[in-house]
């Protein structure tokens, strides 16, 4: 197996909703990471667990909380977000450590959130 | 912001013609790489070049690193229609923060 497999594929949520998003890789890699893209644009760092911990946290606001229940699983926990947060989230996994610098990223194909 | 640059922001060219982009990015890095994005959908890795290679090539693409000018640039030849798509480079720093250029769209017409 070698994709990383995010659901649902589209997720339309009011602004006091709670909403999770799912991440999924069996290919044995041990970080794991969630992007923020909106449209015309890059996709932005949001969080790195590395050995099912958080490394890296980029200033992300705490209505957007992960979680990495285990080495395979990654969820983006999702509470009272405004509309300018609707875009597309993107999940990747890597080898991570020492092996990343020869190695890319597998990324998942998104899901694509509107907040109304 | 550790975000690079790319240029062209957008470029379009015909089937069978060479396409160039080029990403600078701004502090020391562990490695370089291209992904493509087709349609707003999810990255696909294209090529990884480490910060001591100056050059590597895989099938149609090449891709260059200047270290002292914390430049690269990605060139496909003979392009194809279903080269279409947004190019981004991203720059690896330490060993778990990947952060993307602001990307290339290339339109490639029959």
């Amino acid at each position: 197996d070698t994709e990383v497999t995010q659901t649902p594929k589209h997720l339309v949520m009011g602004m006091t909703n709670k909403k999770s998003l799912k991440c999924e890789q069996h290919m044995g890699h041990r970080a794991m990471y969630w992007y923020k893209q909106k449209a015309k644009k890059p996709p932005e760092l949001m969080f790195v667990y590395s050995y099912e911990k958080l490394s890296i946290n980029e200033s992300v606001p705490s209505r957007f909380s992960p979680e990495c229940p285990n080495s395979s699983l990654l969820n983006l926990h999702l509470h009272a977000l405004q509309p300018e947060d609707s875009a597309l989230y993107l999940c990747a996994s890597s080898q991570g450590g020492e092996a990343a610098r020869v190695k890319g990223y597998t990324f998942g194909s998104g899901t694509r959130l509107t907040v109304v | 912001s550790q975000q690079g640059e790319e240029d062209p922001q957008a470029l379009s060219i015909q089937e069978g013609e060479n396409a160039t982009m080029n990403c600078s990015y701004k502090t020391s890095i562990n490695n370089l790489q291209w992904y493509r994005q087709n349609s707003g959908r999810g990255l696909v890795h294209l090529i990884l070049i480490r910060s001591n290679e100056r050059e590597k090539h895989s099938g149609r693409l090449r891709v260059t690193l200047d270290t002292s000018k914390k430049s690269s640039s990605l060139l496909i030849t003979a392009s194809r229609a279903a080269d279409t798509a947004s190019y981004f480079c991203a720059s690896l720093y330490n060993t778990d923060k990947l952060i993307f250029g602001t990307g290339t769209r290339l339109q490639v017409f029959p």
